[in-house]
């Protein structure tokens, strides 16, 4: 496609369960990111991969999130047992990631969880 | 540690003045650095990039200015219209070779 793109737009769940959000970034992109955004507040880092290189996994808040990146493209974010606090906005983004203009972030339009 | 920092203050401004945000950082050698705009409910969109010998760029109403020493970027709106309103983030490189982004600065364009 033309861009990154995101699936679910709109995800509601309850307090325990299992969400999975998907990602495809832009085609012949390496590098993939997962960001984090509460009402009002900033972008906050969850994880960054680059390549076959492994992946950064310093900004995920705790055990329960985890991702993976499938043959270099497609990425899912998976968030096991969530809680009321993981309501959030989770935004993707892409980029060619070798350096200056290429490290341009592309985002996609992101998924709204809302834990209840 | 590594900071970027941008201020949390809204940033109100009349139509058809200049509006200057500033980012500055910390504990980086960024050879470059970016800004992006942020709409509500949206994705941020990439504006402009800075590198490190350039002191000015410029993109039609847009100006930035990135000084090394003072570890200080200046993003600039002149002619400011409503359209303008959003929220400008700034974003560099650290050593763990990832782009980091500012919290961003709201700007709000006044008719």
């Amino acid at each position: 496609g033309a861009g990154v793109s995101q699936s679910p737009s709109n995800k509601v769940t309850e307090k325990g369960k299992d969400v999975e959000l998907r990602c495809d970034p832009i085609s012949g992109h390496t590098a993939l990111y997962w960001y984090r955004q509460s009402l009002g507040q900033g972008l906050e880092f969850l994880i960054y991969f680059q390549g076959n290189s492994a992946p950064d996994k310093s900004g995920l808040p705790s055990d329960r999130f985890s991702a993976e990146r499938t043959g270099g493209s497609v990425s899912t974010l998976t968030i096991q047992r969530t809680q009321q606090e993981d309501s959030a906005v989770y935004l993707c983004a892409s980029s060619l990631g070798a350096g200056g203009l290429t490290d341009t972030q592309y985002f996609g339009p992101g998924t709204r969880l809302t834990v209840l | 540690s590594q900071k970027i920092e941008q201020n949390s203050e809204a940033l109100n401004i009349q139509e058809g003045k200049t509006a200057t945000l500033t980012c500055n950082y910390t504990n980086y050698s960024p050879a470059y650095l970016q800004w992006y705009r942020q709409d509500p409910g949206r994705g941020p969109v990439f504006l402009l990039l800075i590198r490190e010998n350039e002191k000015e760029k410029r993109k039609e109403r847009l100006k930035v200015t990135f000084d090394t020493t003072l570890k200080q970027s200046l993003f600039h709106i002149t002619a400011s219209q409503p359209a303008d309103s959003a929220t400008y983030l700034c974003a560099l490189k650290g050593g763990n070779n990832r782009l980091a982004f500012g919290k961003g600065n709201q700007v709000v364009v006044i008719p």
